[in-house]
């Protein structure tokens, strides 16, 4: 049974400041990782979509990157702002576009 | 162009009724996933609809069903509520193959008192 694992779970940083959220996966037969962000009480946004046969994607301040042979894949987030403060999950899919596994997520908060 | 749409937003039941909750994914979208989001528990996979069939199922009770339509639109049925039924229910939806990612809808507020 496919595990997700996000550390840490919570996260407080000065605004400017370069961060890595960090996730891990026991099972490598994956097909793409997902990374979305949360806000309190709302639904998820998509930030990144990284397929099995990809080792990072790129949008903005946000990098993402997936090694599948050691199970982990790291969100970079550059010059973080206020705006950023969410809960960030990571998520799995084994089965190419129909189920997700995901993990508890990062809270994270960027102080003015 | 729309995003998913999850009708209602908000939702008060009480113990014992039963509730229908409704998805509209994205135009051109085939494939609808509901998920249960609970402080205890994350968000737990219920079941994924494509082209009307059930593809996927996680490990919920047979209280709560989903079916969807020739519109690609999805409602879940969740019966003889609970009070640990309480949660957000969200919904996502995805082209199929190619696979191009999930959209999420904002999600329905279910509180069972």
């Amino acid at each position: 049974k496919q595990e997700v694992t996000q550390i840490p779970a919570a996260l407080s940083v000065p605004e400017g400041e370069n961060l890595v959220l960090n996730c891990s996966f026991t099972d490598s037969a994956i097909y793409n990782l997902q990374w979305f962000r949360q806000d309190p009480g709302k639904g998820l946004t998509s930030l990144l979509l990284i397929q099995s046969s990809q080792r990072e994607q790129t949008s903005g301040r946000l990098n993402a990157s997936l090694d599948k042979s050691s199970g982990r894949s790291t969100l970079y987030i550059a010059a973080s702002q206020p705006g950023d403060s969410a809960t960030y999950l990571c998520a799995v899919d084994e089965t190419s576009g129909s189920r997700l596994t995901f993990g508890e997520g990062t809270q994270l908060t960027v102080n003015p | 162009k729309a995003g998913v749409t999850q009708t209602p937003r908000y939702l008060i039941k009480t113990r014992g009724q039963q509730v229908t909750l409704s998805c509209s994914p994205i135009s051109g979208h085939r494939s609808v996933s509901w998920y249960q989001q609970t402080p205890g528990q994350g968000l737990q996979f219920l079941f994924e609809y494509f082209s009307e069939t059930q593809r996927n199922k996680g490990n919920f009770p047979g209280r709560f069903s989903g079916r969807q339509f020739s519109n690609s639109r999805s409602e879940m049925n969740v019966s003889t509520l609970e009070l640990g039924d309480s949660a957000l229910y969200l919904c996502a939806s995805s082209f199929g193959q190619p696979f191009y990612g999930y959209t999420f809808g904002s999600g329905t507020r279910l509180t069972v008192v």
